[in-house]
């Protein structure tokens, strides 16, 4: 079956950098997406990575290792509007994607 | 200004009943998706359409049905709701299959 994992829940320190690990076992691999939803809003795209390693985008960078079935984003600079829940999402042999149920980041000053 | 929209924001319907979710687009994009989102549970495919014309079965299209006659326009229909179709429902597209998607404002369905 296609499995994506990853933890339900974070606490972090506005300022402090934090690291939302996902793991995933699907049938084929043709990417994987990061998005940002906050609460009773619609999913927004963050990054992309299709090949190994990291990609950075402002104070988001998201990692990828093929190999390990294993990702993650890394949020720097932590900022009180950066309290959502993080999706992450595979693309699969199909070019569907298959989401994981989201990591909820609580910011606390 | 371009992008999704979807209609109604929310809805409270009587079991049985047929409710049709409406799902538009301006950006031109080939592909549309319709999704659930339910609490403790990543997003789930319904249906997709690639191209305007054509169609396609996701994770969970049972008690569902969808149209795709233009490239703007992808509603969903419930021909009979029942009560494990209470979720938000999001409309989502993308320019070709394997580019990122851009949501909707999503619609919040209770069915009783």
């Amino acid at each position: 079956g296609q499995n994506i994992d990853q933890p339900t829940e974070m606490t972090a320190t506005e300022g402090a950098i934090v690291q939302i690990n996902c793991t995933y076992q699907t049938s084929g691999f043709n990417g994987l997406f990061w998005y940002q939803q906050h609460a009773g809003e619609a999913p927004t795209f963050l990054s992309y990575n299709v090949l190994d390693g990291l990609e950075e985008k402002g104070r988001f960078s998201s990692f990828l290792s093929r190999s390990k079935g294993y990702s993650y984003l890394l949020l720097k600079e932590l900022q009180m509007k950066d309290s959502a829940s993080y999706l992450c999402a595979v693309r699969d042999s199909n070019y569907q994607l298959i989401w994981g149920a989201g990591t909820k980041l609580i910011i606390k000053p | 200004i371009a992008g999704i929209t979807q209609a109604p924001t929310s809805q409270i319907l009587a079991a049985g009943r047929r409710m049709t979710l409406r799902c538009t687009q301006d950006m031109r994009h080939n592909a549309m998706y319709w999704y659930r989102q339910d609490l403790g549970l990543g997003l789930r495919l319904i249906h997709y359409s690639n191209t305007a014309g054509t169609t396609g079965k996701g994770e969970v299209p049972d008690g569902y049905s969808v149209s795709r006659a233009n490239t703007d326009d992808f509603p969903l229909t419930l021909a009979s709701a029942v009560p494990s179709q209470t979720s938000v429902y999001f409309c989502a597209s993308s320019a070709r299959a394997s580019a990122e998607q851009f949501f909707g404002p999503g619609t919040r369905l209770t069915v009783l």
